[in-house]
């Protein structure tokens, strides 16, 4: 168990619809993380967070939005779905940013998009 | 450019020595890691080296890092049947703490 929490495990939703995933990070850990693992893409990095503020983004569409808050847990909103969201999304987290600090990561959410 | 590429499958006999490749595109890349995924689980760090050394061992793990070549290396010694997992390499680079993955290599331990 590395400590990394995410809910719900796995979504089932249509096509158009809205999601929220939820990640808890590790006690202390100020840093969080989202990756997508997908089949075709396999796994990307989508944003990062630290502390409550955005501090890196990569392949993360427009549809998609995070947010980081005071208690440090994170939310991932994926809108406006489409078949090919279809995906397992990790959430990690690390004590701080940048360095050799672990990323410690979630058990994932396993998105079905029908 | 990032960019990690490994080989996709590797079937080893329990017992031998597993050696699973990757190589990687970004010289600035800082530090290299080796992540284990099993069946329906998340990530686990297995280990990582920093740019700057050319082997670490940990245990049955030893990798090995070729800067020059931008290749890196697990190996991991008398293989075993829970060792069957998908095998990850990736970067971090020196300009932020994301993590760039390879495609992950499968690796089958027969007993």
């Amino acid at each position: 168990d590395s400590g990394v929490t995410q809910t719900p495990k796995h979504l089932i939703t249509a096509t158009g619809q809205r999601v929220t995933l939820r990640c808890s990070p590790r006690s202390g850990d100020l840093s969080v993380y989202w990756y997508q693992q997908s089949l075709d893409q396999g796994l990307q990095f989508l944003i990062q967070y630290y502390n409550g503020e955005e501090r890196a983004k990569g392949n993360i569409l427009e549809r998609f939005s995070a947010q980081q808050f005071p208690d440090l847990h994170s939310e991932l909103n994926l809108s406006s779905l489409e078949l090919g969201d279809s995906a397992l999304y990790f959430c990690a987290s690390s004590l701080s940013s940048g360095g050799a600090y672990e990323q410690f990561f979630g058990p994932g959410t396993r998105l079905t998009v029908l | 450019g990032e960019d990690v590429e490994q080989s996709l499958f590797l079937s080893v006999r329990e017992g031998d020595s597993s050696v699973i490749n990757c190589t990687y595109t970004d010289s600035s890349s800082t530090y290299l890691y080796w992540y284990k995924q099993e069946p329906g689980a998340g990530l686990q760090l297995l280990t990582y080296i920093f740019s700057n050394m050319d082997m670490k061992q940990d245990q049955r793990l030893t990798v090995l890092l070729n800067k020059k070549d931008k290749h890196l290396s697990l190996r991991i010694a008398d293989t075993q049947t829970g060792d069957s997992a998908i095998y990850f390499c990736a970067e971090s680079l020196s300009y932020g703490n994301k993590l760039v993955f390879g495609a992950g290599t499968i690796l089958r331990v027969k007993s």
